[in-house]
């Protein structure tokens, strides 16, 4: 079953908005959740990431809060730009175990920024 | 090189052939992975190469697929007897040392699609 689940499928944000993208777990060993944005016809490539000691991380625009408790992370993207449109995808990790540095991954999100 | 590379980025098959997809890592990375995306889908974890060893093949959906590494270098993912669920794009990441905080650099990707 998806051991990581991401909402929205899809959103729609105006240019300078706020786009924000939850995720979710179960698995208690989960200890690294990296965001990862992919362009089409490309790979993803790693956006920012967090280790669940800390509830928020932020790079320029965007930011990881972390929610221990419930399990929950989300990205935050301020003052979106018609260049953030793309697939955004949520993940964890495990590390330690045989399963060493496996990403499990959201569904994605694709976000389209209107100028 | 300068990144992670696969080839062919595009495979046409007919049902019931085999095909390799080959992957060539960031020179020095020692972990090496491979993911299936599926049209609308997350990334699903394959395989997992910490040099020419698989510890995670736990990913492989059916024997028919199989995937070996040459050292710390070059790895193929083969498909027997190819069927159309087989159709997906196929990524290959490589990352430092496979750790859990490692970044994971993803290839293009190989388009798979099975008629």
């Amino acid at each position: 079953q998806q051991q990581v689940k991401q909402s929205p499928q899809s959103l729609i944000v105006q240019k300078g908005g706020i786009s924000i993208i939850n995720c979710a777990y179960e698995n208690t060993a989960f200890d690294y959740f990296p965001w990862y944005q992919q362009f089409p016809g490309k790979g993803p490539a790693l956006l920012i990431a967090i280790r669940p000691d800390v509830s928020e991380k932020k790079e320029g625009r965007f930011t990881i809060s972390f929610n221990k408790s419930a399990k929950q992370f989300s990205l935050h993207i301020m003052d979106s730009q018609p260049g953030d449109s793309a697939t955004y995808f949520c993940a964890a990790s495990i590390g330690r175990g045989s399963t060493l540095g496996r990403l499990y991954f959201g569904r994605g999100t694709q976000l389209t920024v209107w100028p | 090189g300068a990144g992670v590379s696969q080839s062919p980025s595009n495979k046409v098959t007919e049902k019931g052939k085999d095909v390799e997809l080959r992957c060539d890592p960031i020179s020095g990375h020692t972990a090496l992975y491979w993911y299936r995306q599926r049209l609308g889908q997350g990334l699903e974890f394959l395989i997992y190469f910490q040099g020419n060893s698989a510890p995670d093949k736990s990913g492989l959906p059916s024997d028919r697929f199989s995937a070996e590494r040459t050292g710390e270098s070059v790895s193929t993912l083969t498909i027997q007897r190819t069927q159309q669920e087989d159709s997906a794009v196929y990524l290959c990441a490589s990352s430092l040392r496979g750790v859990a905080t490692d970044t994971q650099y993803f290839g293009p990707g190989t388009r798979l699609t099975v008629l």
